[in-house]
C-alpha cells in the first residue's frame, strides 16, 4: 500500500466549476498535510497546508482534513484555466520525512 | 532573490560515469532534501539533511550519496549511474523541518544511457 494515494486523473472541469481532489494516507501518526501545485515543466509550489480536522479556506482553495478517515481533500472553486496543473498531496509522518502522492492532473476547459 | 538553484538542469550521461548534481539555497535554511520524480510514482525522497554534517536516508537512497559540508549546499552524487536512475530530480529546502513549506529548485532532468 502506498503511503499517499491520489487519483491520477486527468480531472477535466469546465471554467467556473468546482474541482474536487482527494488524497488518502496510510500512516495514522501523520500530523501535517499539504497540497502542492506543479505546472508542466516546473517545480512544485505550496498552495495549502492543513494541520487539524476540518476545513481551511484560502481564496478559491479549500482544504479539508479528516484524520479519523485518513483523507485530505482540496476544492478549487470558480476554476480558471490557470488552475490547469498537477496537484500533489503531501503528508508529513515525522519531522524529517515528507511523502508525496503521484499527483492528480487537472484540466480546466474554457 | 530567495531561491534554490540546481546545476546542471539537463544531463545525459552513460552508465557508470560518476556525476554530481549541485544544489544551493540562499535562504539560510536548515533542512534540505533531494527527490526524484517519475511518471505514476510522484516525488520520492532520496536523502535529507537536518543541518550541516547531518544527513539521513529517505525512501529511495540506493545508488545515491549526499554531503552537507556547508549550510547552503547539498550536492547529490551518483557514483555509478545506471539507466534506472534516469529521472527528474528536485532539490528542496525549508527553514527547519519537513513540515515547513518546501522551496523547490527548478529540477534536473537526468538521462543515463
Amino acid at each position: 500500500q502506498k503511503e499517499v494515494e491520489q487519483n491520477s486523473g486527468p480531472l477535466s472541469v469546465p471554467e467556473g466549476a468546482i474541482a474536487s481532489l482527494n488524497c488518502t494516507y496510510s500512516d495514522r501518526v501523520s500530523q501535517s498535510f499539504f497540497w502542492y501545485r506543479q505546472y508542466s515543466g516546473k517545480s512544485p509550489e505550496l498552495i495549502m497546508s492543513i494541520y487539524s480536522n476540518g476545513d481551511k479556506e484560502d481564496g478559491r482553495f479549500t482544504a479539508q482534513l479528516n484524520k479519523a478517515s485518513q483523507y485530505v481533500s482540496l476544492l478549487i472553486r470558480d476554476s480558471q484555466p490557470s488552475d490547469s496543473a498537477t496537484y500533489l498531496c503531501a503528508v508529513n509522518p515525522n519531522d524529517y520525512k515528507l511523502s508525496f502522492g503521484a499527483g492528480t492532473t487537472v484540466t480546466v476547459r474554457a | 532573490e530567495a531561491q534554490v538553484t540546481q546545476n546542471p538542469r539537463y544531463l545525459i550521461t552513460v552508465t557508470g560515469k560518476k556525476l554530481t548534481v549541485t544544489c544551493s539555497q540562499n535562504m539560510n535554511h536548515e533542512y534540505m532534501s533531494w527527490y526524484r520524480q517519475d511518471p505514476g510514482l510522484g516525488l520520492r525522497q532520496i536523502y535529507y539533511s537536518m543541518n550541516v554534517e547531518v544527513t539521513d536516508k529517505g525512501d529511495v537512497p540506493e545508488g545515491y550519496k549526499v554531503s552537507r559540508k556547508e549550510k547552503r549546499n547539498f550536492p547529490l552524487i551518483l557514483e555509478s549511474p545506471s539507466p534506472n536512475q534516469t529521472s527528474l530530480y528536485f532539490c528542496a529546502s525549508s527553514p527547519g523541518l519537513a513540515r515547513d513549506e518546501q522551496f523547490f529548485g527548478p529540477g534536473t532532468r537526468l538521462t543515463v544511457l
